[in-house]
């Protein structure tokens, strides 16, 4: 079955080290994002990519930083610069401008990242 | 960023009753979503709104595309237990999959069996 695969689920770091969360998909999708959930909160956009070897900062990107070399992977590294990382993160895709249910976000399960 | 303005914020039902959630926005929007997502999941999407008046079912949930296009509604029917979760809207202003999507800020959720 195609999916998105995110990983680790859950990960505990330590104040001033980098993370990078691991976002893989095998829907052959051209677009992937990466979105912030914090409680009470809606979704907010990191960075997106269209296409591989580009990518767009989203709302929130300071802190952040990202890579699309496969069209398949898109990881998402949080940085030591981000002052609040602790959140659940969430990587999605979607399909290519023209296909049916173009502007339909497929999510993968998330990771939870937690700053000691 | 832009923002979609959902409602209710959280809801504590019985189970058997019915619930509405809705969404607002100053803008015109092309496609309305909505999504529910279980606790430590990600969302998934529950039905999706192309049209202005559209009216979409799937099973005991039932969507509408405002007229105005500036806001849409979830209904679900007859809600179980199962239901529990957060519901989002999100809306995208353009066609395709070159706008970016917008959401709320989430319904959570909570049925009393």
């Amino acid at each position: 079955d195609g999916g998105i695969t995110q990983s680790p689920k859950y990960l505990f770091r330590k104040e001033g080290q980098n993370v990078t969360l691991s976002c893989e998909q095998n829907l052959n999708h051209d677009a992937m994002y990466w979105y912030r959930q914090d409680p009470g909160q809606g979704l907010r956009l990191i960075y997106y990519s269209q296409i591989v070897n580009d990518f767009q900062k989203g709302d929130i990107a300071e802190g952040y930083s990202v890579s699309r070399e496969k069209k398949e992977s898109f990881p998402l590294t949080v940085t030591s610069a981000q002052k609040n990382p602790t959140a659940f993160y969430l990587c999605a895709s979607r399909p290519g401008q023209g296909v049916s249910g173009a502007n339909v976000l497929t999510f993968g399960a998330g990771s939870r990242l937690t700053v000691l | 960023g832009q923002q979609l303005n959902q409602s209710p914020q959280s809801m504590f039902i019985q189970e058997g009753e019915d619930v509405s959630m809705n969404c607002t926005s100053s803008s015109i929007f092309n496609t309305w979503l909505w999504y529910k997502q279980d606790p430590g999941e990600g969302p998934v999407l529950l039905i999706a709104l192309y049209k202005a008046g559209e009216l979409t079912s799937n099973g005991r949930l039932t969507a509408q595309f405002g007229i105005t296009r500036k806001d849409s509604f979830l209904n679900i029917s007859a809600s179980i237990p199962s239901d529990v979760g957060i519901y989002f809207c999100a809306g995208q202003q353009t066609t395709g999959n070159t706008g970016k999507l917008i959401f709320g800020q989430g319904t959570t959720l909570q049925v009393k069996p």
